[in-house]
Formats: C-alpha cells, structure tokens, sequence
C-alpha cells in the first residue's frame, strides 16, 4: 500500500489475555518505530529497528512487550498477559534512510487502540 | 540521549493572528528537528523538517519553524492562524543515528 497499515484499528481485551498488533511498513522503509499514546497525550517511544541491526528496546515498559520484524519488513508488537494500564492507541511509523544518515520524517499509520477491561 | 521539551500544554490564539508553538531540544551533536500535527482520531502528519542549511524551514499548511542553535531552540509559527490549524503539535528530534524522540505535545485551539 501507500501508507503504513496497522491492524486492528481497534482491539478490546480482557485484562489477562495476549494481544498481538500488526504493522506494513511502507515500502522500502528500513527504519521501524513503535510509539505508545495515551489519551490525548504525547508519544512514548517503545522501540525502534533499523535494517539489520539490533533493534533499540530502551522504551519497552516491561518484560510483557514484545516485538520483532520479520524479513525486514512487517512488524508485530506482542503485549502478553495485558493490564489495564497498557490501555492506549499504539502507533507504528516507518522512515527511509540514507547510509548512516538517518534524516528521514517519520510515516505514522493511523494506529490500534486497544482497551484492556 | 535526545529529548525535547514543549513548555506549553496548550496555546490559543484567534483567527488571523500569528502562532507560535515553542520547541528546545537537547542531542548530543547536530540536531534533526521535526515538526509533526496530529488531528482528531488520527496518525500524526509531517509538517516540516530541519536537517541543515537556511535556519528558517517552511512546510505544509503555510507552517514554518526556526532553528536557533545558541537557544536550541526550533519554535512552530505561522502568520495567520486558521480555525482549521487546531490539532496537537509535536516537536521531535534526533540525532545522527539514533531514534526520534517527541515532546508531549502542545494543544493549539484557534478560535473564530
């Protein structure tokens, strides 16, 4: 597709269960970020993955998250055994890069809300 | 690490007077500063961007920003606010080879 794609849109969860999250990358896209947002607030960096190196996982809250690229491109965030307080919408965003120069804006998609009752 | 600080939680302004959304930034080395607005319900949107050359950047919607390296600083302005500018305003920043980090965000409200 055009854009970066997450699924799903929306996933409601009983406090307990696993969750997976989806994210399409834009094409090409070597650079992979996932970003936390609760409501109405600023974005928490939760990881980040760059070609084939070693992903930056300073920003996972706990050892609950999860996530891995496959094939260097789609990604998937895991949130195991889910709390009430991982209730927010999370953002995927993917960038291009030049050599070792990371200059590039970052592409959000359109996020997956999820609810933990 | 990189970090940005956005003083202001909100900003109002009225129809047709100028904006300004303030920005400072901390990296170590050359900053990449961004400028993203995120409507309701939705991804944030690029605004603008500025990796080196001329200090002042103009981008999408009539936005542009300013790079002042003594005051690290890369402020978020417009001449004239539209009703339609309201949206949540990021600053963002990195450096060479490390992530983007954004600020909380400040709420710009315009009114008629």
């Amino acid at each position: 597709g055009a854009g970066v794609s997450q699924s799903p849109s929306n996933k409601v969860t009983e406090k307990g269960k696993d969750v997976e999250l989806r994210c399409d990358p834009i094409s090409g896209h070597t650079a992979l970020y996932w970003y936390r947002q609760s409501l109405g607030q600023g974005l928490e960096f939760l990881i980040y993955f760059q070609g084939n190196s070693a992903p930056d996982k300073s920003g996972l809250p706990s050892d609950r998250f999860s996530a891995e690229r496959t094939g260097g491109s789609v990604s998937t965030l895991t949130i195991q055994r889910t709390q009430q307080e991982d209730s927010a919408v999370y953002l995927c965003a993917s960038s291009l890069t030049s050599g070792i120069a990371n200059t590039g804006e970052l592409f959000f998609g359109e996020g997956s809300r999820l609810t933990v009752l | 690490a990189q970090s940005v600080a956005q003083p202001e939680d909100q900003v109002n302004v009225a129809e047709g007077n100028p904006l300004t959304v303030k920005c400072t930034y901390s990296v170590s080395g050359n900053p990449y500063l961004f400028w993203y607005v995120q409507y309701p319900n939705r991804g944030l949107q690029f605004l603008l961007k500025y990796i080196t050359g001329d200090n002042l950047v103009k981008g999408s919607y009539g936005f542009e920003a300013e790079f002042n390296k003594s005051q690290t600083s890369f402020h978020l302005k417009k001449p004239s606010a539209l009703v339609s500018d309201s949206a949540l305003y990021f600053c963002a920043v990195r450096d060479l080879v490390n992530d983007m980090r954004f600020g909380a965000g400040t709420r710009l409200t315009v009114k008629p």
